[in-house]
């Protein structure tokens, strides 16, 4: 159980265009769903936490409308990069908690989007 | 902000010896420390997690202690294999501005055959 999925796994895109990234939590409901980005040997970077229907936090730094978060559901959220551009190639995972167990992260597969 | 500091980067260590993973926290009111294992271009995986009310938790090869005192926590690896080959997050939960997982920095670890 607990299975959180992301789709795409990759994306290739010309920079400008924009990109949307799906979370799905497949056999739970997540009240709340994490984005996190990873360049190459680094860590994972929270970018925003997201409550279903709520608006979106975001760390400091994050652009959030550069980095659009839709959470419209408690099994999906979405995350959108808007005029993508090759500083924002990374690897984006989302994860996903159950209510009252803010402990427990469930990741997804990960996104890799590369912008040329 | 935050912060959660992660030593060393890069551990290598020969088959069968021992691998420790230090970290510190920075928020007091953090109780519960996961540590995950990613592979290349995998998901994280949690392989053990402490919360603030105990010292020491153990499963098979791998152990992990905890100074809430000192803000300190670390991951024991014995017997390491080469597929214990990978990096190693340590992270902290915060409460501070909401419940949010803070990362290390991660440690690359090669265990040579």
């Amino acid at each position: 159980g607990a299975v959180v999925s992301q789709h795409p796994s990759w994306v290739i895109c010309k920079s400008g265009t924009s990109v949307k990234i799906e979370c799905r939590s497949l056999d739970f409901q997540a009240t709340t769903m994490f984005w996190y980005r990873q360049f190459p040997k680094q860590s994972l970077m929270l970018m925003a936490t997201s409550n279903e229907g709520s608006k979106a936090t975001y760390e400091q730094g994050v652009e959030k409308d550069k980095f659009l978060i839709n959470h419209a559901s408690l099994t999906l959220s979405t995350l959108t990069v808007t005029s993508a551009h090759p500083e924002d190639s990374s690897f984006y995972i989302c994860s996903a908690t159950l209510a009252g167990h803010q402990e427990t992260q469930y990741f997804g597969p990960g996104t890799r989007l590369l912008v040329l | 902000g935050e912060n959660v500091e992660q030593h060393p980067s890069t551990l290598s260590v020969q088959e069968g010896d021992s691998a420790v993973i230090k970290c510190t926290y920075s928020d007091s009111a953090s109780n519960y420390f996961p540590w995950y294992k990613q592979e290349l271009g995998k998901r994280p995986q949690l392989i053990i997690d402490i919360r603030s009310n105990v010292g020491e938790k153990k499963d098979q090869r791998i152990a992990v202690t905890l100074n809430k005192t000192a803000k300190h926590f670390s991951l024991h690896i014995t017997e390491t294999q080469p597929e214990d080959s990978a990096v190693y997050f340590c992270a902290a939960l915060s409460h501070t501005g909401g419940f949010k997982t803070i990362f290390g920095a991660g440690t690359r670890l090669f265990v040579k055959a």
